[in-house]
Parts: structure tokens; sequence; C-alpha cells
């Protein structure tokens, strides 16, 4: 069963932000949402994670509904390194494992 | 801190060969995730262990895989007499704990069945 669903793929203009989206329809009360991408075939690369209340780091901020249903997350300027394949992630089973989903290809253009 | 580190990043096999996958977890972590990723697929969880147990091998094939963290040394995923649909990408990732915490991720062995 598909935890998140996210658009295939987005495009975004160099220097611009990038807002991604992802629902999570059927997320439980103590489930975190989880954001990683892949670029090429590299290792899955954290970028952040929030339960409830927005959040903001170095690289991104995550915007959660407040029924938590779904988020959003903001590449504040994107760069032409910042193509890759973004995962929205919900914890399933006993919280051991991560559904990747398919994730969204986005593509920053010069 | 060295990263999560997996070796080799490339094998290849013949079919019928047995593939050993290696991943050291970040120091001072003690869970380990294996995940395998198809061409052009999102990544699919395996199995997780803690030193010397294995928690949760529910996307572990039921024949042929297996997956073990001991006590010393790093965390091995053996694939027995190998076919050519294993061919795929094997991530390991590791945490400190479980709750609420992030995976780190390794580069991944890219393993081909010829």
């Amino acid at each position: 069963d598909a935890k998140t669903t996210q658009p295939p793929s987005m495009d975004c203009a160099e220097g611009r932000a990038a807002n991604l989206p992802c629902n999570h329809s059927t997320i439980s009360g103590n489930e975190y949402v989880y954001w990683y991408r892949q670029i090429h075939s590299q290792g899955p690369q954290y970028i952040i994670h929030g339960l409830k209340n927005n959040e903001t780091n170095e690289m991104a901020s995550l915007i959660i509904t407040e029924d938590r249903k779904s988020s959003t997350l903001i590449l504040p300027h994107a760069t032409l390194r910042d193509t890759a394949v973004y995962y929205c992630i919900v914890r399933v089973g006993n919280g051991n494992q991560f559904y990747f989903g398919t994730g969204t290809s986005l593509t920053v253009i010069p | 801190n060295a990263g999560v580190m997996q070796n080799p990043r490339h094998l290849v096999r013949r079919r019928g060969q047995e593939a050993r996958l290696r991943c050291s977890p970040m120091k001072g972590h003690s869970h380990v995730y294996w995940y395998r990723q198809l061409p052009e697929e999102g990544l699919k969880f395996m199995v997780y262990l803690q030193k010397e147990n294995i928690i949760d091998e529910s996307g572990m094939p039921k024949e042929r895989f297996s997956a073990e963290f001991p006590k010393e040394g790093p965390s091995i995923l053996r694939i027995q007499q190998v076919v050519r649909g294993d061919s795929a990408a094997y991530f390991c990732a590791s945490s400190p704990w479980t709750e609420g915490n992030e995976q780190f991720f390794g580069p991944g062995t890219r393993l081909t069945v010829l």
C-alpha cells in the first residue's frame, strides 16, 4: 500500500523556490514525515523531517498541514545541483522501515 | 565521523554464485537497515537489524537471502545462488535509534548477475 503520493516530475527555474507536494492522507498520529533525495544513483540523502510543526534547516523547509494529511518541501533557492528524485516518506510497520514510493523527479532548469 | 560505508561498490556474479554485501554503520549507530532498488524504481525495505538480532525481515525474500549484524564487524547481506533478477542496487542505512530519527544511507553496492 502506498503511504504517500507525489507528482512524478516537476521543473523549477534556477534561483526560484521549488515547492514539492506530498499527500499522506492515511498517516497515523505518531508517524513522522521524512524527505530524502537521490542524486543520480547515489545513496539517498536526508533532507528534513517533522511530526506536526513546520520545520526548517539549512537545506529546506517542511510545511505540514494542520490535519497532517499533506506536506510541502520547499527548497528556497533551487540550484542545478538540486536536480534529483525527491522522496516523501512516512514510516510504516513498527517504525523500522521507510516506504520510498516512486518520488518526484525535480529538474532545475538554468 | 565517517559515513555509512558499503563494499564492494560494484559486484559482478554469474548465475548460481553467492554474493556477499558488507555495510559498516556510522560510528555509534547500532541500527542497520537494508534496502534494494531495482532500475527505475524506488528503494524497497528488506531487513532491519540491531547488533546480533534481526528485528524486522518482512521485506526479505523467503529464499536465498539472509542478513546478519554480528557483535563485531560489519553487517552482511548474503544472497545465495544469485539469479539475473537479483541485479539491483543494494543500500544500507544506519541510525542511532529508531524513534523519530533519520536513517543515514551508504553509497550502495551495485550487483550485476550475468
